[in-house]
């Protein structure tokens, strides 16, 4: 089976940096995406990395480890927009994304 | 960047009607789109693969004859929860593959059903 393992929730201080992990267990795995979702929308895609490594995009980065089976999404100079959940979604080929379970981030002031 | 279109985003229904969701992508083509469902605070849950001119794929546990899926065009996608019920009530969000690639899911907006 699949399964991807995230916190539930996370708080942080505007301005700050804050990291959300996600450890994965799949069947031919081939990246790790992540996705963001506010309260009542539809998720939009962040980023995708098939690759050991990190990848920046703006205030976003991520990175993957696959011989550890392990990512993470890190947010900078937080803003209370940021305020959403926050989803790692593991890519298997053909397959549909699996997703974890959302880190929930609440940014305040 | 690709554009999935979805219709309703709200439906609020008595139980035992039907209720159809549509799920259009807007500037591509989509062979494949996937139909989700999402209860509060909780992840995206596969219920079905639709595919273009073919049967779709249903995950373990999803009712095949109450969650209707009909994809016959490469750019839209159907859904229709028969007989609905108060439980059936959750977010039903629909997505595609973009053409470029298969790593990256574009979502529509979401259809919001209550059932009363």
């Amino acid at each position: 089976g699949q399964s991807l393992e995230q916190p539930s929730e996370v708080t942080a201080v505007e301005g700050a940096i804050v990291q959300i992990n996600c450890t994965y267990q799949t069947s031919g795995f081939y990246g790790l995406s992540w996705y963001q979702q506010h309260d009542g929308g539809a998720p939009t895609f962040l980023s995708y990395n098939a690759l050991d490594g990190l990848e920046e995009t703006g205030r976003f980065s991520s990175f993957l480890s696959r011989s550890d089976s392990y990512g993470y999404l890190l947010l900078q100079e937080l803003q209370m927009k940021d305020s959403a959940s926050y989803f790692c979604a593991a890519f298997s080929g053909n397959t549909p994304l699996v997703f974890g379970k959302g880190t929930r981030l609440s940014v305040i002031a | 960047g690709a554009v999935v279109s979805q219709h309703p985003s709200r439906v609020i229904c008595k139980s035992g009607t039907s209720v159809k969701i549509e799920c259009r992508s807007l500037d591509f083509q989509a062979t494949t789109m996937f139909w989700y469902r999402q209860f509060p605070k909780q992840s995206l849950m596969l219920m079905a693969t639709s595919n273009e001119g073919s049967k779709a794929t249903y995950e373990q546990g999803v009712e095949k004859d109450k969650f209707l899926i009909n994809h016959a065009s490469l750019t839209l996608s159907t859904l229709t929860v028969t007989s609905a019920h108060p439980e059936d009530s959750s977010f039903y969000i629909c997505s595609a593959l973009g053409d470029r690639g298969n790593e990256k899911l574009f979502f529509g907006s979401g259809t919001q059903l209550s059932v009363l």
